[in-house]
C-alpha cells in the first residue's frame, strides 16, 4: 500500500488528453510538501518528467503539466502520442514518516 | 553529459551481503544529495536511502532496510555506495542510483537516474 494513491492504469487514443491523479494526505501532499512526477519507459529506468509541482526539466515537451491542490497533484498530458506509453508515478514528502515517497505508480497505455 | 552507472549487483542467498557502487561523471558529485531508489520485480517505485552533500553527510533510510543497509560516499572518486548485509528475499529488486536537487531537504527530488542493478536474494 503506497503512501500516495494512484489509479492504477489510465488509456487514452492518440490526440487525446489525459490527467493522472495523485493523492496525499495532511502530513505529505497537504503538509505543503512539493510534489515531482517521473516516466518510465518499458525496460528503462524512471526519468524526471515534472518537478516543484508545475516546472518541466529542459526537454521535456509542453505537452506534460502538472498541477497541485489541496492533498492532491496531477499530471496532465495533451496530444496523447504512442511514446508516452509508460509508467508514471508522483513523489513527495511525508513528514510522520520522515521519508521521501511515491505514489503506486499509474499504467498508462496508448490505444 | 550527467551520468550515473551502478554496478555490484547478483544473485545471493538470504543473510548475505552485498556492495553496490554508483559512479558518478559529468557534474561536481560533491554537491549533491544522492540516493538509492528500488524496485521490485514488477513493482513501483521504494526510496531506500540518502546521503546529504559534503563528507559523512547526514543519512536516512527507510524503516525497511534500517540497520541492515548502510549509504556511504566518497567524493574524491566520484563514487556512492550500497553496503548490503542480512540480505531478504523481499530485498530482490534493481536498485537505482539517483542525484538529488532542491531548495530544502524535504523538497528534494530525483533529477537524474543510472540504468540500475538487479540484486536477487534467494536460495
Amino acid at each position: 500500500q503506497s503512501v500516495l494513491t494512484q489509479p492504477p492504469s489510465l488509456s487514452g487514443a492518440p490526440g487525446q488528453r489525459v490527467t493522472v491523479s495523485c493523492t496525499g494526505i495532511s502530513s505529505n501532499i497537504g503538509a505543503g510538501y512539493d510534489v515531482h512526477w517521473y516516466q518510465q519507459l518499458p525496460g528503462t529506468a524512471p526519468k524526471l518528467l515534472i518537478f516543484g509541482n508545475t516546472n518541466r526539466p529542459s526537454g521535456v515537451p509542453a505537452r506534460f503539466s502538472g498541477s497541485k491542490s489541496g492533498t492532491s497533484a496531477s499530471l496532465a498530458i495533451t496530444g496523447l502520442q504512442a511514446e508516452d506509453e509508460a509508467d508514471y508515478y508522483c513523489q513527495s514528502y511525508d513528514s510522520s514518516l520522515s521519508r521521501w515517497v511515491f505514489g503506486g505508480g499509474t499504467k498508462l497505455t496508448v490505444l | 553529459e550527467v551520468r550515473l552507472l551502478e554496478s555490484g549487483g547478483g544473485l545471493v542467498q538470504p543473510g548475505g551481503s552485498l556492495r553496490l557502487s554508483c559512479a558518478a561523471s559529468g557534474f561536481d558529485f560533491a554537491c549533491c544529495a544522492m540516493s538509492w531508489v528500488r524496485q521490485a520485480p514488477g513493482k513501483g517505485l521504494e526510496w531506500v536511502s540518502t546521503i546529504t552533500n559534503g563528507n559523512g553527510g547526514r543519512t536516512d533510510y527507510a524503516d525497511s532496510v534500517k540497520g541492515r543497509l548502510t549509504i556511504s560516499r566518497d567524493n574524491s572518486e566520484n563514487t556512492l555506495y550500497l553496503q548490503m548485509n542480512n540480505l531478504r528475499v523481499e530485498d530482490t529488486a534493481v536498485y537505482y542510483c539517483a542525484k538529488g536537487r532542491g531548495q530544502d531537504r524535504e523538497n528534494w527530488f530525483f533529477d537524474v537516474w543510472g540504468r540500475g542493478t538487479l540484486v536477487t536474494v534467494s536460495s
